[in-house]
């Protein structure tokens, strides 16, 4: 079967670093996105990867490894408004999305 | 502004109720989506309209009935739901299904209660 894993929850200091990890399990691989949800909101997407590296947007990072089937989200200084979840989905060989339950991160003052 | 508008954005139904959900997007999108978000479970692809064909029904029970009048607009129908129904339910559009690259653009969702 096809399977994304994320942590269910982070906990992070306003000002601090924090790294969300994703590895998944699927059949074939056409990308892999990150979207940031606040709670009662709409996901909005923040990065695509499908080559593997480093993307760099501002305050956050998006890295992939296809071959050890990973990708993390880097946060840098950390502000309150970053609180939310964090969800992230693999386009496999039929194109269709595979979705991981969402990371759910705490930002503390 | 999302793009993505969904209305209403809470329901209550009972198990015997009729209502519908309304989603329309600003975005000039081909591809029009329905997901199901329920508490720390990944989202669940429901339906899929491709140029206002339905290309996907993941096994949905016929108590949800969608409906694409045309690209811009989406419905979900419902009747006799059970409590298990109680959940997030999102619109999504994209430019067009599949395409690599191309990020889901999402509304904020309908939260239905079935009592």
């Amino acid at each position: 079967g096809q399977n994304i894993d994320q942590p269910t929850e982070m906990t992070a200091t306003e000002g601090a670093i924090v790294q969300i990890n994703c590895t998944y399990q699927t059949s074939g691989f056409n990308g892999l996105f990150w979207y940031q949800q606040h709670a009662g909101e709409a996901p909005t997407f923040l990065s695509y990867n499908v080559l593997d590296g480093l993307e760099e947007k501002g305050r956050f990072s998006s890295f992939l490894s296809r071959s050890k089937g990973y990708s993390y989200l880097l946060l840098k200084e950390l502000q309150m408004k970053d609180s939310a979840s964090y969800l992230c989905a693999v386009r496999d060989s039929n194109y269709q999305l595979i979705w991981g339950a969402g990371t759910k991160l705490i930002i503390k003052p | 502004e999302t793009g993505v508008t969904q209305t209403p954005r809470h329901l209550v139904m009972g198990m015997t109720n009729k209502k519908s959900l309304k989603c329309e997007q600003h975005l000039g999108h081909n591809a029009m989506y329905w997901y199901k978000q329920s508490a720390k479970k990944p989202l669940e692809l429901m339906f899929v309209y491709n140029f206002k064909e339905q290309t996907e029904n993941n096994s949905v029970p016929s108590r949800f009935s969608p409906e694409c009048p045309n690209s811009s607009h989406l419905f979900l129908h419902l009747h006799t739901l059970q409590p298990e129904d109680s959940a997030l339910y999102l619109c999504a559009s994209s430019q067009e299904e599949g395409q690599g690259s191309s990020p889901l653009h999402f509304g904020n969702g309908t939260r239905l209660t079935v009592t």
